[in-house]
């Protein structure tokens, strides 16, 4: 099946620096692609819409200013959260759809797991 | 709007006991209906799906049928194995944007 790959699976950062996750679909092009944050003990809460060439989507209460997105070619977008702070610690995960004869699915990537210090 | 309800764990089993795990929606339209698993350290990957009333999705044992009239996409397998310890995910789709709609998801423990 199709691939979504998602570097780096973890990282820690001191607050107040920036980190950028890159989402890459391997063997599909993908006009667009969902950012996703889990809770712990929650679901997954849709962040924003990445549509290559143009700017994201974000979801009510999601600051732009802190979650950059950018999705710069058909197999790459990246999530940029800017001056983290301890409370954007969470897991984060992207995807991307790939229409087939079946219908559209869904493809995950492994998720980063950013924990800020 | 679009939403998924779902059974909150943790859920432990012991190996070979039936499992259920309850999931209802709620959808403006006809939505596709998804099963998630997602394994200790790793991503989601689809278990199963099922597109439009009624169909049954299956996969690896589990099961899960898409009921309309009770709004409800339960997951089932006869017999778990330590192997099937995982987080579970309910999720919804429109299919217009691709956006996914998910439970809490379900925390499970199968024990030897």
């Amino acid at each position: 099946g199709a691939v979504v790959s998602q570097h780096p699976s973890r990282v820690i950062c001191k607050s107040g620096t920036s980190v950028k996750i890159e989402c890459r679909s391997l063997d599909f092009q993908a006009t667009t692609m969902f950012w996703y944050r889990q809770f712990p003990k929650k679901s997954l809460m849709l962040m924003a819409t990445s549509n290559e060439g143009s700017k994201a989507t974000y979801e009510q209460g999601v600051e732009k200013d802190k979650f950059l997105i950018n999705h710069a070619s058909l197999t790459l977008s990246t999530l940029t959260v800017t001056s983290a702070h301890p409370e954007d610690s969470s897991f984060y995960i992207c995807s991307a759809s790939l229409a087939g004869w079946e219908g559209t699915e869904a493809f995950f990537g492994q998720g980063t797991r950013l924990t800020v210090v | 709007g679009n939403s998924v309800t779902q059974m909150e764990g943790p859920v432990t089993l012991s190996e070979e006991a039936f499992l259920t795990i309850n999931c209802t929606y709620t959808a403006t339209g006809y939505p596709s209906l998804f099963w998630y698993v997602q394994y200790p350290g790793e991503g989601l990957q689809l278990l199963l799906k099922a597109t439009k009333a009624d169909d049954k999705g299956s996969n690896k044992g589990f099961e899960a049928t898409y009921r309309k009239e009770t709004t409800s996409f339960h997951l089932e397998k006869g017999s778990v194995q330590v192997s099937d310890s995982a987080v579970y995910f309910c999720a919804l789709s429109m299919n217009t944007g691709n956006q996914f709609y998910f439970g809490t998801g379900t925390s499970l423990t199968v024990i030897p």
